[in-house]
């Protein structure tokens, strides 16, 4: 079936760096997500995003946090600079509508560790 | 508020064995229900989904979940599972007035053979 692939699978940076997790969605797809993941916890919202613009943002998505998606290319969420906390698994999902019954297609995830 | 409880975090089972694995719900409006598995090293894949009609909804590889308003539980079931069924189970919500969904915990399903 359609995949969605989250490139690296693991990144680990020391605190105050910047990073750039990358997605790159169900080709005809027009919605992405963004979800977080700490670990023994629930996997949470982060952010929605659609026609180049954020539509939904949670709590959890700092300001030092930013998604774009560059001439259809990978869909990125970029961490400026990075802390201890942000450290989870950051699972990038795809759906071809934004309704409510719209299946979301999920990525691997990639986990990040801040040191 | 909308929220997803799965009060099961481990269940075993045997092989061959019947499954149920819990979900209760809290939704202010109409809920969109889900259960997507995620096998280990994969991203998570739809199962099945609810959203209105008959409460007993077919998936794929057998399984099955019953929608209940009056108990705001959606539970996953399968009559026989198999060794490859063992993975994470998660229920989740969908708010019907945004894309915002919401997760369960999730479930790890072990199938001993």
């Amino acid at each position: 079936g359609p995949k969605v692939l989250q490139i690296p699978s693991h990144q680990i940076i020391d605190m105050g760096q910047m990073v750039t997790l990358n997605c790159d969605p169900v080709s005809n797809h027009l919605y992405f997500y963004w979800y977080k993941q700490i670990l023994g916890q629930q996997m949470e919202f982060l952010v929605n995003f659609y026609n180049g613009k954020v539509m939904e943002k949670s709590k959890l998505f700092k300001d030092q946090f930013s998604v774009e998606r560059p001439d259809g290319s990978y869909f990125t969420l970029k961490i400026q600079p990075t802390a201890l906390e942000d450290s989870a698994v950051y699972f990038c999902a795809s759906s071809s509508s934004g309704g409510n019954y719209a299946e979301q297609f999920f990525g691997p995830g990639t986990r990040l560790t801040v040191l | 508020a909308q929220s997803v409880t799965q009060p099961d975090a481990r269940v075993t089972v045997s092989e061959g064995a019947s499954l149920q694995l819990r979900c209760k719900y809290s939704s202010s409006g109409t809920p969109y229900l889900f259960w997507y598995v995620q096998y280990p090293r994969q991203g998570l894949q739809l199962l099945l989904k609810y959203y209105s009609g008959d409460p007993v909804v077919q998936g794929v590889n057998g399984f099955e979940a019953e929608f209940s308003k009056s108990n705001s539980s959606f539970h996953l079931r399968k009559a026989s599972v198999h060794w490859s069924d063992s993975a994470v189970y998660f229920c989740v919500l969908r708010r019907n007035s945004n894309n915002r969904i919401f997760f369960g915990d999730g479930t790890q399903l072990v199938v001993k053979p």
